[in-house]
């Protein structure tokens, strides 16, 4: 069975750091591109970034480039997400997704940046 | 960027047909691929793939949910409409980075 679960969420100040942890299980890891898409409370969803199978190529959504960074341990089956410089606008949910469609998603994790 | 237009709500009633639609702003379709994806989400869960390039089923999600369209218009059909299917309907397409979602269908009972 697939599974991805996050971790690492929280509330965090303006201007400060976190990082995300997305544990995969139940299929080849290092076959699939993954990513991570954020969803505003009461908004819809919006990609953050993604990351080729082998972590050779990575892709930013304009918002977060210079301030996120994605990244995935291959040996381990987990994805990463570092957010720095985070924003009030930055306060979602982030979820790891495998591929191109999302046809797996995890649970998700709740960020808050606020004062 | 690649701008997914949906309506905000549909309503439905239970056993009928529920056609909620996606219009691209630009064709999202390289030679046979149309890659528009479909996802339902209930309040606090995560999204679910229903339809991935337009009019396959994922794994696991009933015979009556269908998707149809190329180019920019594309479609989504639950026939017949049960309880469980109310939900809010995201379209996303994945040909041109970034990748976009629509503002999202609620579907809701009549």
């Amino acid at each position: 069975e697939v599974q991805l679960v996050e971790s690492g969420g929280g509330l965090v100040q303006p201007g400060r750091s976190m990082k995300l942890s997305c544990a995969a299980s139940g299929f080849t890891f290092n076959n699939y591109d993954m990513a991570w898409v954020c969803q505003a409370p009461k908004k819809g969803l919006e990609w953050v970034a993604t990351i080729s199978y082998d972590g050779s190529s990575t892709y930013y959504r304009d918002s977060v480039k210079g301030r996120f960074t994605i990244s995935r341990d291959n040996a381990k089956s987990t994805l990463y997400l570092q957010m720095d410089s985070l924003r009030s606008e930055d306060t979602a949910t982030y979820y790891c997704a495998r591929r191109d469609y999302y046809d797996y998603w995890g649970q998700g994790v709740m960020v808050t940046v606020s004062s | 960027d690649i701008v997914l237009t949906q309506s905000p709500a549909l309503a439905v009633s239970l056993g009928q047909r529920a056609t909620i639609s996606c219009r691209a702003s630009q064709s999202v379709s390289i030679s046979r691929y149309n890659l528009m994806h479909w996802y339902q989400q209930k309040p606090g869960q995560q999204p679910k793939l229903l339809i991935y390039r337009a009019s396959n089923l994922a794994s696991g999600i009933p015979a009556r949910f269908s998707g149809s369209g190329s180019g920019t218009d594309f479609t989504l059909t639950i026939n017949p409409v049960q309880a469980d299917d109310i939900a809010t309907y995201y379209c996303q397409q994945s040909r041109e980075s970034p990748p976009t979602f629509g503002a999202g269908t609620k579907l809701e009972l009549k």
